[in-house]
Parts: structure tokens; sequence; C-alpha cells
């Protein structure tokens, strides 16, 4: 079957870096995407991986391994905004995301 | 851009009826989607379309039927709700069912008693 594994919840503080990670088990893999879900509202794209390596856009990093099904979000200096949760999705052989159940980040001041 | 609208915002349902969940984008999209959220679970994946006209399964098909008549509008169909389908139902676009980024809409929380 397809499976998509990250913590259920993380807590960090203000001004820190976070590291979310991701494994994934998928039929057939055409990139990994994260994004971002704040209570009560939809998600938000963040990234795009699908080549591996480390892919940087402002605070926000996203590392892939395609060969370790591994991929990681990074998060820097750290904002109390940030407190959200995070998906992990893959998008598989058939062109069908396959998401994890999220990592819910708890930041504190 | 108003980008996606779901309507209604929030429903109680009895169990039984039938009910259709609205979702219109306005950014020409080929690709729509409906996904439900649960506790605990990623985001489902209810049905798909690539393109007005044409629609497919998704993992969670069961219960719910949809059409896309045109390129904006998107509606699901839930003809005899059961409890088992209270959640989170969002609606989403993308260029093309590719790997193009998805964007949602902002969700109907349905609670079937």
């Amino acid at each position: 079957g397809q499976n998509i594994d990250q913590p259920t919840e993380m807590t960090a503080t203000e001004g820190a870096i976070v590291q979310i990670n991701c494994t994934y088990q998928t039929s057939g893999f055409n990139g990994l995407f994260w994004y971002q879900q704040h209570a009560g509202e939809a998600p938000t794209f963040l990234s795009y991986n699908v080549l591996d390596g480390l892919e940087e856009k402002g605070r926000f990093s996203s590392f892939l391994s395609r060969s370790k099904g591994y991929s990681y979000l990074l998060l820097k200096e750290l904002q109390m905004k940030d407190s959200a949760s995070y998906l992990c999705a893959v998008l598989d052989s058939n062109y069908q995301l396959i998401w994890g159940a999220g990592t819910k980040l708890i930041i504190k001041p | 851009t108003a980008g996606i609208t779901q309507a209604p915002t929030s429903q109680i349902l009895a169990a039984g009826r039938s009910m259709t969940l609205r979702c219109t984008q306005d950014m020409r999209h080929n690709a729509m989607y409906w996904y439900r959220q649960d506790l605990g679970l990623g985001l489902r994946l209810i049905h798909y379309s690539n393109t007005a006209g044409t629609t497919g399964k998704g993992e969670v098909p069961d219960g719910y039927s949809v059409s896309r008549a045109n390129t904006d509008d998107f509606p699901l169909t839930l003809a005899s709700a059961v409890p088992s389908q209270t959640s989170v139902y969002f609606c989403a676009s993308s260029d093309s069912r590719t790997a193009d980024e998805q964007f949602f809409g902002p969700g109907t929380r349905l609670t079937v008693l």
C-alpha cells in the first residue's frame, strides 16, 4: 500500500529552527509537496521537490532524497504565525496526490 | 481575485437526506478535485476532473458523485448521507493534473446526524 509518515506534533521556540520529517512509500514518484494549513483554514502551497537536494525559499527550505524515500521541511527564524499543520504529499505514478496526516507545529514564545 | 469558493460554509444534515456541495473557481484551471479531511487522517481524494466533461474516482468515492459541465464548476453530491460522511470537504483546482500546485477553497464543514 501507499504510506506517508510524518510526526503528529512538534514544539519549537520562537526564533529557533525546526525540521519536520516525512518518509514515504508510494507506487511511483512524480514529486513531493509541502503545504501549510492553519487551524480552520485551507491548505496553502509551500514547496515542490522532484529532484534530490535542497530547495530554499526565504525562511523555508525543503529537502528530498528519492533513494531514501525521505524529505524534510526546514523552518528558520520561527515566528508565532508559523504555528500551523504542515502537510507532506507525494504525487504517485497515476499523478494522484497521496497525503500524510500532517504535523502540528506549536511555537512557544 | 476570488480563486475558489465553496458553499455552504457549514451544514448539518439529517441522515438519508441528499445534499450538493458547490465549488466554483475563476482561475480557468483544467483540473479540479474534491477531498475530505478527517482528524488524524491525511486529505483523501473523493473524485477528480482532469478537464471539463470528464471525471474520475479517487480513493474514497463511494456515496459521492460529481459532474463537470463547465470549466468553473465542480459540484459534489451526497445522494443519501450517512454519519460517516461527517467531515470537512475541500475543493481544489490546478492548472493540470500533473505536478502543478493545487489551490484550495475554504472548505465546507458537514455534520450528518
